[in-house]
Order: structure tokens, then sequence, then C-alpha cells
């Protein structure tokens, strides 16, 4: 089974500052994982995706992650945030045997402070 | 590539009546799954269907129901509604592929009084 837990479900951090979005992930099986972020009233937008290749992964606006097999984490970073990144953020997992069903984390809420 | 529609966006229903959901995937896309989005349970799957064939089904009731047309095209179904069954109904579409992204339609809202 997979399974996804983001810690913290809200984050604030200052304009300029590091964002790290913590995603751990649960999989019996050589996990597929995903961030992705959703606006207010709108669908969920890729951020980037972990399929097995290279460990740490870039993304768009600057994000990457990076998978750690050991520590069975996916957290999301940033090096300097900004306005345009508040927005809630999810982690998902996906595996092989499950087809295309998406295990989603809570979600986490980026507030960026000017 | 047009992306992935949803209709309607918007919908008020009252507790008792049944509602329709429509999604259109990305073309080329035979994958499509339907997931309810509520503050308090967050995003969770309801099912998936891959050329007109349910794949997989999430922890929901009878009540909740999908199929899946020739074309790709996608509804859902939810009977009886309650009023737990406020949500933002997303749809998404995918290759057939594990890894392939979800590509996310904008939600239909959903507001059962």
């Amino acid at each position: 089974a997979q399974s996804v837990t983001q810690l913290g479900s809200h984050v604030s951090v200052s304009e300029g500052a590091l964002v790290l979005l913590r995603c751990n992930y649960s999989s019996s099986v050589p996990p597929y994982l995903f961030w992705y972020v959703q606006y207010p009233n709108q669908g969920l937008q890729l951020l980037l995706k972990y399929t097995s290749a290279a460990t740490l992964v870039k993304g768009i606006n600057g994000f990457e992650a990076e998978f750690k097999k050991s520590e069975t984490s996916f957290h999301l970073t940033k090096p300097s945030a900004h306005m345009s990144d508040a927005a809630e953020y999810f982690c998902a997992v996906s595996a092989t045997n499950t087809g295309n069903q998406f295990y989603f984390g809570t979600g986490t809420s980026l507030t960026v402070i000017p | 590539k047009a992306g992935v529609t949803q209709t309607p966006r918007y919908l008020i229903k009252t507790r008792g009546q049944q509602v329709t959901l429509s999604c259109s995937p990305i073309s080329g896309h035979r994958s499509v799954s339907w997931y309810q989005q509520t503050p308090g349970q967050g995003l969770q799957f309801l099912f998936e269907y891959f050329s007109e064939t349910q794949r997989n089904k999430g922890n929901f009731p009878g009540r909740f129901s999908g199929r899946q047309f020739s074309n790709s095209r996608s509804e859902m179904n939810v009977s009886t509604l309650e009023l737990g069954d406020s949500a933002l109904y997303l749809c998404a579409s995918s290759l057939e592929i594990a890894y392939n992204e979800q590509f996310f339609g904008p939600g239909t809202r959903l507001t059962v009084l």
C-alpha cells in the first residue's frame, strides 16, 4: 500500500527565504512521487515528478526535490521564496501496481510574508 | 492541446437530489481519475477509468458512480445527495503508465443545501 505524510499543514516564510516543504512516503514497491501546487479556485498543477531516474529533481518555478530512499522522503525546496509562491502544495505517490491511482498528502499551505 | 475540461464549474443542489458531473480529458489520454477535495479530508480518490472500464475504486459509498465513454470522456454521478457531499470534484487525465503525471481540470464546486 502507498501513503504520503506531509509534515506541517501551514508554513510561513519571508520573501527571499528558503522554502522547505516536507513529504514522507510509504510504499511497498518502488514509488513514483509528485509535487503539485494548487492556487485558489483552481485545479492542481504539476511542479515536478520523480520516476526513478535522478534522485534530485528540478521542476518549474525554481522548485526542486530530492528523493531519499533511506529516509523515505521527498522534500520540496526553493532557495528564495516569491510572493507568487503562496499556494497549497500537495505531495503524491503512485506505483506500478496501482494503475493511475495517486495517493495525496493532506497538503501544506504556504504563506509568503513580504 | 486543450487541457482537461470539467462542466459545470459550479453546482448547487439540495439533499436527496442526484447530480452528474462531466470531464473531457486531454486528447489522447485514456485514463481518467476522479477525486473529491474537502477541507477536512483533503484529496480523496474516487475512481479511475481506462478504456471504458473502471480500473480502480476508492473507499466511497455506492451512491458515487462513474462511467467512461469510447471517446474517453467521463461522467460521475452522485445519487441521493448528502450535505457532506459538498466538495470540489476534480477530474484528472493521464496516459496509461503509472509514472506519468496526472493533468487536472479546474474542478466542479458542488454545494449541497
